[in-house]
């Protein structure tokens, strides 16, 4: 399973822009990158996905690395509730997600 | 209308027990999968199944049973019950293809006592 390192914890203000950065030096030519959240008490929550390009959904913006050994996920406008724990992840081949301890973020109002 | 829905919520029971969890999606997909998050909040994925058979198991003990009986529900059953076994367990689904998203269940809280 390829491996991801996120920062353990993050901590940002309500309608601020928030960069959640993710490692994955060992990533192949047809990874994908996954991006998922959990609310507390929640289940998981698909947030957003690239392979090269960056993308952009309604929820963030996903910026990826030239040689896609980092990215970045990106909340334009935080608010409370985006206060979560968000996993960065790689799929190779079985389509299973690894998720690792993720980064968890903190707003402040 | 809950896209997957598991029951129950709550699962309290004793050692040496059998227990059940089940799991229902309305998406449509063709995989469904079943994770456990543990205590320290670590989330690992046990099985998934596509079209009601098994392509992923993941070092999960006998004990563990999943069964498909439609693509829709994938069930969890669990025998003689273990102090470590409990967690909370996710049910999710997706559209086959690593670029598919994964929609997740609330979860199954499972407490062995």
């Amino acid at each position: 399973d390829a491996k991801t390192t996120q920062p353990n914890s993050m901590e940002s203000n309500e309608e601020e822009p928030v960069h959640l950065p993710c490692n994955h030096s060992t990533i192949s030519g047809t990874d994908y990158i996954h991006w998922y959240r959990q609310l507390p008490s929640q289940g998981p929550e698909y947030v957003i996905h690239g392979l090269t390009s960056n993308v952009n959904n309604r929820m963030a913006s996903l910026a990826i690395a030239e040689d896609r050994k980092s990215s970045t996920l990106i909340l334009h406008r935080a608010t409370l509730r985006d206060a979560a724990v968000y996993y960065c992840i790689l799929i190779r081949g079985a389509q299973k997600l690894v998720f690792g301890q993720g980064t968890r973020l903190t707003i402040n109002p | 209308d809950t896209a997957v829905s598991q029951t129950p919520k709550y699962l309290v029971t004793q050692m040496g027990n059998d227990k059940s969890i089940k799991c229902e999606q309305n998406l449509g997909h063709d995989t469904m999968y079943w994770y456990k998050q543990d205590s320290k909040k670590f989330l690992k994925i046990m099985f998934s199944y596509n079209n009601k058979e098994l392509i992923i198991n993941e070092t999960v003990p006998n004990r563990f049973s999943p069964k498909s009986p439609d693509k829709a529900h994938l069930n969890l059953h669990i025998n003689s019950l273990e102090l470590g076994d409990s967690a909370v367990y996710f049910c999710a689904s997706s559209q086959e293809g690593r670029a598919a998203e994964q929609y997740f269940g609330p979860g199954t809280r499972l407490t062995v006592t």
